[in-house]
């Protein structure tokens, strides 16, 4: 079956610039998580979904960073004003309810903003 | 807070050897899981192997296999056998389910090389 998808596979921006991240989960998946990682560093957490609703935003750094599952499937990440800093692989990730479930991961988007 | 250290930026070993990736983590909690993600050049994280705290026998799958002590918060991978495609980085990751979340926490990885 599909995995998880995210599309693009790459974003170049410029400061300053508006950008959308989508994701795609598995279908069936009720969870799904946003995750950042920077150059040499793991992933980190920015956003937990639980169905429509976002259950845990306190990984988003700063209120440029929004996330909506408006259907309770496909997310999409927003990021207002790029900063360079904001440069990075976003990865999402997807589980069902089992309470051991796996998150399967998507390839991720690398965002470089120039 | 939950935290997850891994102290070896690199490895390296020959084929057909056996390797060992460490993995300190701390937390307040009782029950949890711990994962090892396996990231290759492609970005896509793959499971590893996955362990559950209450359950006492450490987690096999394969070649893969967990040393998990509870009480020090250890929780190393071996590799046996190892392979060429073996070669990626390699994250631990300590799934924390408090205060109504889900979330992974990571250490910062490990580069396993292998020779031929």
């Amino acid at each position: 079956g599909a995995g998880v998808s995210q599309t693009p596979s790459n974003k170049v921006t410029e400061k300053g610039k508006y950008v959308e991240l989508r994701c795609d989960p598995i279908s069936g998946h009720t969870a799904l998580y946003w995750y950042r990682q920077s150059l040499g560093q793991g992933p980190e957490f920015l956003i937990y979904f639980q169905g429509t609703g976002a259950a845990d935003d306190s990984g988003l750094p700063n209120d440029r960073f929004f996330a909506v599952r408006p259907e309770g499937s496909v997310s999409t990440l927003k990021i207002q004003r790029t900063e360079r800093g904001d440069s990075a692989v976003y990865l999402c990730a997807s589980s069902s309810l089992y309470s051991g479930a796996e998150q399967y991961f998507g390839p991720g988007t690398r965002l470089t903003v120039t | 807070a939950q935290t997850v250290t891994q102290s070896q930026p690199e490895m390296s070993v020959q084929e057909a050897e056996t390797v060992t990736l460490s993995c300190t983590y701390d937390t307040s909690e009782s029950d949890y899981y711990l994962f090892w993600y396996k990231q290759p050049p492609s970005r896509q994280m793959i499971l590893v192997i996955r362990q559950e705290a209450y359950k006492q026998q450490n987690a096999t799958e394969n070649r893969f296999s967990v040393n998990f002590q509870k009480a020090a918060k250890s929780f190393s991978l071996k590799i046996s056998d190892s392979q060429l495609g073996d070669a990626a980085m390699y994250f631990c990751a300590y799934r924390s389910r408090i205060n109504n979340t889900d979330k992974l926490i990571f250490g910062t990885g490990t580069r396993l090389q292998v020779f031929p």
